[in-house]
């Protein structure tokens, strides 16, 4: 069966530190890899979009890498802040007829002053 | 900026009764979306909607669920008959349009408590 799998424990770091966190997948074709931030009773929001043919995007503080042989993304948050405290969500995007996201669990970052 | 909107943000109803919420998307966008998150559990995809129709619906999207738009500007999802277990945050997003470099744009949600 298909799995979208990121570490639930959350991932506490220093403010000025890098944050990376982590997602694999397992049985899936993904056309696309997302990464949205979701904060407490909210709607998930659009961060990065990387598609299969690409290696690595930026944008700002924010890096993604997408392995398609290790079925796997990474999510870097460079100078990270408290600011930057949420959840952090990867979701996979299979170009079909409704293009619909499958999301991971999500990853909660604490980013401590 | 443009954004999606939700009424109500919190809905309450008893076991068994109707419920619509609405969704206001991003007028230019083609493609329209409803998730739900279930207290502390993953956003889960129900059903999409393109050109006045359902393109694909999850196993979650039975018959007790229905969506609609019926003025060319909401977006409603409706649950007939509610269960205890349909209490969850109800998400609605849009997309410009599909198989291009394009993220879904959320709302803020409707956070249903069925009783």
């Amino acid at each position: 069966s298909q799995k979208i799998e990121q570490n639930s424990e959350a991932l506490n770091i220093q403010e000025g530190k890098t944050a990376t966190l982590t997602c694999n997948y397992t049985n899936y074709s993904p056309a696309y890899l997302q990464w949205y931030r979701q904060d407490p009773g909210r709607g998930p929001v659009f961060l990065l979009l990387i598609r299969e043919n690409e290696k690595e995007k930026r944008k700002e503080r924010l890096k993604v890498t997408f392995d398609t042989t290790l079925k796997q993304s990474l999510f870097h948050i460079t100078a990270s802040q408290p600011a930057d405290s949420a959840t952090y969500l990867c979701a996979l995007d299979r170009y079909n007829a409704g293009n619909m996201l499958t999301f991971g669990g999500g990853t909660r970052l604490m980013v401590k002053p | 900026e443009p954004e999606v909107t939700q009424t109500p943000s919190h809905q309450v109803t008893q076991m068994g009764q109707e419920v619509i919420l609405r969704c206001v998307p991003i007028s230019n966008h083609l493609y329209f979306y409803w998730y739900r998150q279930i207290l502390g559990q993953k956003v889960e995809f129900l059903v999409s909607f393109y050109n006045n129709e359902i393109s694909e619906k999850s196993e979650i999207f039975d018959d007790q669920f229905s969506v609609e738009r019926p003025d060319g500007s909401n977006f409603t999802l409706k649950i007939r008959s509610t269960k205890l277990e349909d209490s969850a945050m109800y998400f609605c997003a849009s997309r410009i349009r599909a198989g291009q470099n394009n993220e879904q744009f959320f709302g803020p949600g409707t956070r249903l408590t069925v009783l």
